[in-house]
């Protein structure tokens, strides 16, 4: 079956770096867009960047452009987003996601998230 | 941006009772409209896709309707596993999510 197991979260202070990866499996990885949503504790869910199956093309939500980097390793089936410049807002679980052929599409399969914090 | 913004907020439900949940886009998104579960501590489930869709192995009690702005979700009778937060999500343009609807115990 599909799975998509996030890791790399943690506690970092504002303006350091992280790097989250999302291993998958159960799928042809290599054939689907996949995409990065977030959640801040207590709040609803915020779409943060989306990227294609072949990783040429890559979108990112207002709040993360600039300094967010999504890739993509087909040969080792992993999704990553780079962080940079993070800021106390960025605190949130960090969810990987996909199953459909379209980039803006809705989404099909979940991880299980994993918590990024940013605090002094 | 399309803004989707959803209501009530929240929704206090009797076990057997019948829910209604409303979702409203800022901008047509066609019939380019999810609904989501999710439970504490658990990521989002789809439950509906295409406004009216229901995923694989999702009960028939759930439903859903809608196009161009408005939009709803029906729980036809509320089981006790059913009691979450309901987002709506568009991806008719990018893609955003609702604030959400908690369906909680009345």
């Amino acid at each position: 079956q599909v799975q998509l197991v996030e890791s790399g979260g943690g506690v970092v202070q504002p303006g350091w770096s992280l790097r989250l990866s999302c291993a998958a499996s159960g799928f042809t990885f290599s054939s689907y867009p996949m995409h990065w949503v977030r959640q801040a504790p207590g709040k609803g869910l915020e779409w943060v960047a989306v990227i294609s199956f072949d990783g040429g093309n890559k979108y990112y939500g207002h709040s993360v452009k600039g300094r967010f980097t999504i890739s993509r390793d087909s040969s080792k089936n992993t999704l990553y987003l780079q962080m940079n410049s993070l800021r106390a807002e960025d605190t949130a679980v960090y969810y990987c996601a996909g199953g459909r052929p379209a980039m803006f599409t809705y989404l099909d399969y979940w991880g299980q998230g994993t918590l990024v914090t940013v605090s002094s | 941006e399309i803004v989707m913004t959803q209501s009530p907020a929240p929704l206090s439900v009797s076990p057997g009772e019948r829910a209604t949940l409303s979702c409203r886009a800022s901008q047509s998104v066609s019939s380019n409209l999810a609904w989501y579960q999710q439970k504490p501590g658990q990521a989002p489930r789809l439950l509906i896709y295409g406004a009216s869709t229901r995923a694989t192995g999702i009960p028939a009690r759930f439903s859903g309707s809608g196009s161009g702005t408005e939009f709803t979700l029906t729980i036809s009778s509320l089981q006790s596993e059913d009691f979450a937060v309901y987002y709506c999500q568009q991806y008719n343009n990018w893609g955003t999510f609702g604030q959400g609807t908690k369906v909680e115990i009345k």
